[in-house]
């Protein structure tokens, strides 16, 4: 079982329309959980950090559920531009950064 | 400010060749990483550098040597190129901890797409 886990898509959405993705990982002691994106042929980057309480970014809400394991992240009405593949990344430790674990990313296309 | 960047972005080698993949970084950032990505696999950490003249093995090491010289040059090496290293190789980059101790972003280089043949 990989470490984290994300479903690959892809998730087929018009413009306007609200998406969600999950990810789960298996290590209860992860202390660090993050949302990037990567376009095409492009380098990630990071779109959201997670914070228990959940936290928002405009039209990105990011949510933590450490009791199951999970990370959400909700994109409300869809822009063209959000077509990437969206990484979940999570750190082993809260003191090592050298411990990020990488899920395989999630394809969103949003078309017209 | 050009942030992380890599030298070549593309190479083509033959088995048993060698290379050595160039990263950058003016962020003054002291830790520095190389990954290679692969389809279905998602990013895996090669070597890593806590600093200047410091590296360590990541989750896959085997067939790889790094140095880190300057603070701002992280170099990693392939001395005899498999096709099993066909890959995209990232290089990133990130600044000291947070005082709480979490885990703080990583900003990538455009990367390097490596066949060996």
């Amino acid at each position: 079982r990989k470490e984290v886990e994300q479903d690959p898509g892809p998730f087929n959405v018009p413009e306007g329309a609200t998406v969600a993705f999950n990810c789960t990982y298996s290590n209860s002691a992860s202390q660090s959980f993050f949302w990037y994106r990567q376009d095409c042929r492009k380098e990630p980057k990071l779109l959201m950090s997670v914070y228990s309480s959940g936290n928002e970014d405009g039209r990105f809400t990011a949510q933590l559920n450490r009791a199951s394991q999970y990370i959400s992240l909700l994109i409300r009405d869809s822009k063209l531009s959000d077509s990437a593949t969206y990484l979940c990344v999570v750190s082993r430790s809260a003191y090592n950064t050298d411990k990020l674990i990488f899920g395989t990313g999630t394809r969103l296309q949003v078309f017209p | 400010n050009a942030g992380v960047t890599q030298t070549p972005k593309f190479r083509v080698l033959k088995t048993g060749q060698s290379m050595t993949l160039l990263c950058a970084q003016d962020m003054n950032h002291e830790y520095m990483y190389w990954y290679r990505q692969d389809p279905g696999m998602g990013l895996r950490l090669i070597h890593y550098s806590v600093g200047e003249g410091t590296t360590a093995k990541g989750e896959v090491p085997d067939g790889y040597n790094v140095s880190r010289l300057k603070k701002q040059n992280f170099l990693l090496g392939l001395e005899s190129a498999a096709p099993s290293q066909t890959s995209v190789y990232f290089c990133a980059s990130s600044n000291l901890l947070e005082f709480s101790g979490g885990a703080v972003e990583q900003f990538f280089g455009p990367g390097t797409r490596l066949t060996v043949l």
